[in-house]
């Protein structure tokens, strides 16, 4: 089946300093990738669609100069956390979706937990 | 927002089926019910879904009622791998691909 890695699966930074988190489709092209968060006992919350070769769409209230997403090619989208700070800290989870297929299911990576120090 | 409602948790012996009920009254014409489940510190996992008829895999059933307005997934014979959270989305076809997540339920599996 559809394979989506995510990379790191932990991380631990500076406050003020930016961590990039890397998700990609294995073995297939995500013309679309959703990068959501996850807070301790809370459910997935999405912070943006991205779309390969254009621009982000962010949802309502995520800052988008906080959260800088690019996904230049069809298997690699990435997420940044820049300027981070311990609210930051939060487990960063993607998905990819094969495009084409609208009722294909979304393919999700495991998760990135990030500590900001 | 979310537009389904499950209940917060549940309980299963294990080797017992679970039944996961979902409510999605206002579930439209072209909208897909999906589940998925998260295992503690992992991604969402797929496991089935189903636009009015019954479904089957490997993992799970879905019985969807004829109005569409609940939804029920059966895991036929429960582990204790299968203590999760699931949840339970509606996802319209031809629309936006994002999933929205509601609160799922917490499932525990004794034994």
């Amino acid at each position: 089946g559809a394979v989506v890695s995510q990379h790191p699966s932990r991380v631990i930074c500076k406050s003020g300093t930016s961590v990039k988190i890397e998700c990609r489709s294995l073995d297939f092209q995500a013309t679309t990738m959703f990068w959501y968060r996850q807070f301790p006992k809370k459910s997935l919350m999405l912070m943006a669609t991205s779309n390969e070769g254009s621009k982000a769409t962010y949802e309502q209230g995520v800052e988008k100069d906080k959260f800088l997403i690019n996904h230049a090619s069809l298997t690699l989208s990435t997420l940044t956390v820049t300027s981070a700070h311990p609210e930051d800290s939060s487990f960063y989870i993607c998905s990819a979706s094969q495009g084409g297929r609208l009722i294909s299911p979304l393919h999700f990576g495991n998760g990135t937990r990030l500590t900001v120090t | 927002d979310a537009k389904t409602t499950q209940p917060p948790s549940m309980d299963c012996a294990e080797g017992r089926a679970a039944n996961l009920p979902c409510n999605h009254s206002t579930i439209s014409g072209n909208e897909y019910v999906y589940w998925y489940r998260q295992i503690h510190s992992q991604g969402p996992q797929y496991i089935i879904h189903g636009l009015k008829n019954n479904e089957t895999n490997e993992m799970a059933s879905l019985i969807i009622t004829e109005d569409r307005k609940s939804s029920t997934l059966i895991l036929p014979h429960a582990t204790l791998r299968d203590t999760a959270v699931y949840y339970c989305i509606v996802r319209a076809q031809g629309g936006s691909e994002k999933l929205v997540f509601g609160k799922g339920t917490k499932l525990t599996v004794n034994p």
